[in-house]
């Protein structure tokens, strides 16, 4: 079945530690986005990429870093510039046509704590 | 500022009932989602409108574009139903790919 697999669903990081979240599809999808999801408030865009080798910030993009070299594959890495990194990210790709609207598929997310 | 408004941020029903959730924005908009995230954390996409009214099964989004409002009714409601319901929208003249989303709409139904 096609989807979006998100490794690993739970993360642990030191202080002053980087770390990356794997996002994968198999959706043949061109749009990748990554979310942050706190308690209380909505989903946030980090960055977002439209095609390989490309990407742009979203609103909270300070402290992360992606890449995107593959299609299949977008992974976020949590730097160590990030001060508040503990949240639940979430992964999401969609198609890009000639209409805008296109719905956006979700992976399982990654629960990211600090010890 | 543009901000998507949920009501009721928690709502807790008995199965059978017939539950609503409400989505209020504030600027015009090309297309507004409905998502349901389960407790492990996953997200579905429900439906997504730009106008008029979708049906799912049990699920029944509206949406009325002159009010900067949409409904989503689920029918003969169930304890698998139970989850946090999510709207989101992208505004019109806004990034192509952006979405702003609610803060959620948290549903227990109790058996």
């Amino acid at each position: 079945d096609g989807g979006i697999t998100q490794s690993p669903k739970y993360l642990f990081r030191k202080e002053g530690q980087n770390v990356t979240l794997s996002c994968e599809q198999n959706l043949n999808h061109d749009a990748m986005y990554w979310y942050r999801q706190d308690p209380g408030q909505g989903l946030r865009l980090i960055y977002y990429s439209q095609i390989v080798n490309d990407f742009q910030k979203g609103d909270i993009a300070e402290g992360y870093s992606v890449s995107r070299e593959k299609k299949e594959s977008f992974p976020l890495t949590v730097t160590s510039a990030q001060k508040n990194p503990t949240a639940f990210y979430l992964c999401a790709s969609s198609t890009i046509q000639y209409s805008r609207n296109q719905p956006q598929h979700f992976g399982d997310g990654t629960r990211l704590s600090i010890l | 500022k543009n901000e998507v408004e949920q009501s009721p941020q928690n709502l807790t029903a008995q199965e059978g009932e017939f539950i609503t959730i409400n989505c209020s924005y504030s600027v015009g908009i090309s297309a507004l989602h409905w998502l349901q995230q389960h407790p492990g954390g996953g997200i579905v996409s429900l439906f997504m409108l730009s106008s008029g009214k979708k049906k799912h099964g049990r699920l029944i989004a509206t949406i009325n574009i002159q009010e900067k409002h949409s409904s989503l009714h689920i029918t003969a409601s169930h304890p698998r139903d139970s989850a946090v319901y999510i709207c989101a929208v992208r505004y019109s003249g806004g990034s192509n790919y952006k979405l702003t989303f609610g803060k959620g709409t948290l549903l227990t139904v109790n058996p």
